[in-house]
């Protein structure tokens, strides 16, 4: 299937500072991506759908602001945590797909916050 | 609303047992219905999927049947290896736009 790269696979930050995922897809144009979030024992929630060239559509309850996401071509999408906090530490992965097919996603990011 | 529950993990089994890993759902409407794996330090994988009732999907040994009546979607192997070990992902998707309903994940250990 494709790849879906996802980077870095772990990162710690100190509280206040501001951290950048990037999801690349390699071998395929990703018209949209997407953003989830993985609490310990949870689900995984959707955070943000992004298009190319276009803005995000945020779920309900998250903050735009302090998760920005830029969908910049047709091959990465970043997900910037800005001003980050302890609660945001978390895991998160990025899924992207081509038109409707099948969604292809990365490997996950833990992001602890100290 | 959409919803997905999967027993809770870990489900520790020994080589060659039978698997069941349960999964049900509610949904609006008739959603597709998946299965994903995560092995460690890997990203998702897509394992199986069925879209309509009555489908099964099947990969890997894996085989898991779309029943409308109960609202299941139960995964299941008739012989597991150890390198079956991941975290295993009941999801839905109640449209074509491939929005994921995920449950919250069974983790399966094998032992050898």
């Amino acid at each position: 299937g494709a790849v879906v790269s996802q980077h870095p696979s772990r990162v710690i930050c100190k509280s206040g500072t501001s951290v950048k995922i990037e999801c690349r897809s390699l071998d395929f144009q990703a018209t949209t991506m997407f953003w989830y979030r993985q609490f310990p024992k949870q689900s995984l929630m959707l955070m943000a759908t992004s298009n190319e060239g276009s803005k995000a559509t945020y779920e309900q309850g998250v903050e735009k602001d302090k998760f920005l996401i830029n969908h910049a071509s047709l091959t990465l999408s970043t997900l910037t945590v800005t001003s980050a906090h302890p609660e945001d530490s978390s895991f998160y992965i990025c899924s992207a797909m081509y038109g409707n097919t099948e969604a292809f996603f990365g490997q996950g990011t833990r992001l602890t916050v100290v | 609303g959409n919803s997905v529950t999967q027993m809770e993990g870990p489900v520790t089994l020994s080589e060659e047992a039978f698997l069941t890993i349960n999964c049900t759902y509610t949904a609006t409407g008739y959603p597709s219905l998946f299965w994903y794996v995560q092995y460690p330090g890997e990203g998702l994988q897509l394992l199986l999927k069925a879209t309509k009732a009555d489908d099964k999907g099947s990969n890997k040994g894996f085989e898991a049947t779309y029943r409308k009546e109960t609202t299941s979607f139960h995964l299941e192997k008739g012989s597991v290896q150890v390198s079956d070990s991941a975290v295993y992902f009941c999801a839905l998707s109640p449209d074509s736009n491939y929005q994921l309903i995920w449950g919250a994940g069974t983790k399966l250990i094998i032992k050898p």
